[in-house]
């Protein structure tokens, strides 16, 4: 599976949107883009999927090239409940087995 | 639906001792996981579950057993408890064809 590279933390003032940047250059053709939430304590949560161009959901939005070796997860309009670490991962049809990387820490500051 | 359930929330072990986590599903997901945490770090997979009575290692899996003797329960057990497996640890499961994991509350475990 392609290896992600994702910034380890960003700083955000309540109101702005935030983009969170991915690099995944080796991605395979059959593989999706993904992104989880985890709050403090809490166990991860799905975002957000997608293989090309754009995906919109209540949450977030993510834009992804035509090259697919990077995606961009935003958040409009961050809260300090927005505070979180965001993991991007690469999926090929999952069989509950994913991997993940240290994620990016977001804070967000009133 | 309660969805995925972990207990104890709490447990403290002395090095040696043996436990078992329990995980369980209700949403009749063939796939499910387990996952240990350590403080500043992503979730790194121990082991993981296709369906019933099959099993596979992940990252780390040195330590612990799994069994998957129905769809609901996916118990881990820990053999013989070392400080290093001072953790939070999460069970997590997904329908097949799908790629939204559900995680559970976690455990979290102190081994002195």
């Amino acid at each position: 599976l392609a290896k992600t590279t994702q910034p380890i933390s960003m700083d955000s003032y309540e109101g702005q949107e935030v983009n969170i940047t991915c690099s995944h250059n080796n991605i395979a053709t059959n593989d999706y883009i993904t992104w989880y939430q985890q709050f403090p304590s809490q166990g991860p949560r799905f975002i957000i999927q997608g293989y090309k161009t754009k995906v919109t959901n209540e949450v977030a939005s993510l834009f992804i090239p035509a090259d697919r070796k990077s995606s961009t997860l935003s958040l409009p309009r961050v809260s300090l409940s927005d505070t979180a670490v965001y993991y991007c991962l690469v999926l090929r049809g999952s069989q509950g087995n994913l991997i993940f990387g240290k994620g990016t820490k977001l804070s967000v500051k009133p | 639906n309660a969805g995925v359930t972990q207990t104890p929330k709490f447990q403290v072990l002395k090095t040696g001792q043996s436990m078992t986590l329990q995980c369980a599903q209700d949403m009749n997901h063939e796939y499910m996981s387990w996952y240990r945490q350590d403080p500043g770090m992503g979730l790194r997979l121990i082991h993981y579950s296709v369906g019933a009575g099959i099993t596979d290692q992940g990252e780390v899996p040195n330590g612990y057993n799994v069994s998957r003797s129905t769809t609901e329960d996916f118990p881990l057990r820990l053999l013989s408890a070392a400080p290093s497996q001072t953790s939070v640890y999460f069970c997590a499961s997904v329908a097949r064809g799908r790629d939204e994991q559900f995680f559970g509350p976690g455990t979290r475990l102190t081994v002195l």
